[in-house]
């Protein structure tokens, strides 16, 4: 299977504990991007990284939360400190620059905060 | 900023029938795009069509057809002839020149479609 692929699936964890989600991409893509939905939400951007560059954040991406992209492939999503607000579907994607727009998602991580 | 609006949360239909799913989108750009996605029960988010704001025309691929309207700031998506296979929600999205690389998304519709 050549899709995006996220681990873990599913993650529990404690209000407090840190967390980290992995993403790979689909290989010959260059932009990858992290999405958080919340039930009955669409997708809201979080970050996006061109090659290893992260070139945009959006304000949702509190300091607790990191990502990175360290040789320009797979990428990480680290949340510190978790807390309840924290628990949604983090869902990751990624794409070539052309065609615009058309973004191939992985399945999703799910993060519930108890 | 952008905005985009599904007002229909939920949408029941019998199998065989035509379904349309509502999408009005706010941006001050002249310039942008416009995107259909489709989430099935797996999670994964499935490209449907991206529409350029300068094409007006409507298209049609198998079942699905797509109507735009830059006059009423509309892009509603249709179903012929629905199936139980399209049962998922389905998204509207907007990118825009502002937010260059990322998509703005509406909340969603939920689609069943009964046999």
């Amino acid at each position: 299977d050549t899709g995006v692929s996220q681990n873990p699936r599913h993650k529990i964890t404690k209000r407090g504990q840190n967390v980290t989600f992995r993403c790979d991409p689909i290989s010959e893509h260059n932009r990858l991007y992290w999405y958080r939905q919340t039930l009955g939400q669409g997708p809201e951007f979080l970050t996006y990284f061109q090659n290893e560059a992260q070139l945009e954040k959006s304000r949702l991406l509190s300091d607790r939360f990191s990502a990175e992209r360290p040789k320009g492939s797979f990428s990480t999503l680290e949340i510190q400190r978790t807390e309840q607000g924290d628990s949604a579907m983090y869902l990751c994607a990624s794409s070539l620059a052309r065609p615009p727009g058309e973004l191939f998602f992985g399945e999703g991580s799910r993060l519930t905060v108890l | 900023a952008q905005k985009v609006t599904q007002a229909q949360t939920e949408i029941s239909v019998v199998e065989k029938e035509d379904v349309t799913l509502d999408c009005v989108y706010e941006t001050r750009d002249t310039t942008y795009y416009l995107f259909w996605y489709k989430q099935p029960p797996s999670g994964e988010l499935v490209f449907l069509i991206r529409r350029n704001s300068f094409d007006e025309q409507n298209e049609i691929s198998g079942r699905y057809s797509w109507n735009f309207q830059k006059s009423t700031s509309s892009f509603n998506f249709t179903i012929t002839a629905s199936q139980v296979v399209d049962s998922a929600v389905y998204f509207c999205a907007l990118r825009d020149p502002g937010s260059a690389r990322q998509l703005t998304f509406g909340s969603g519709t939920q689609l069943t479609v009964l046999p």
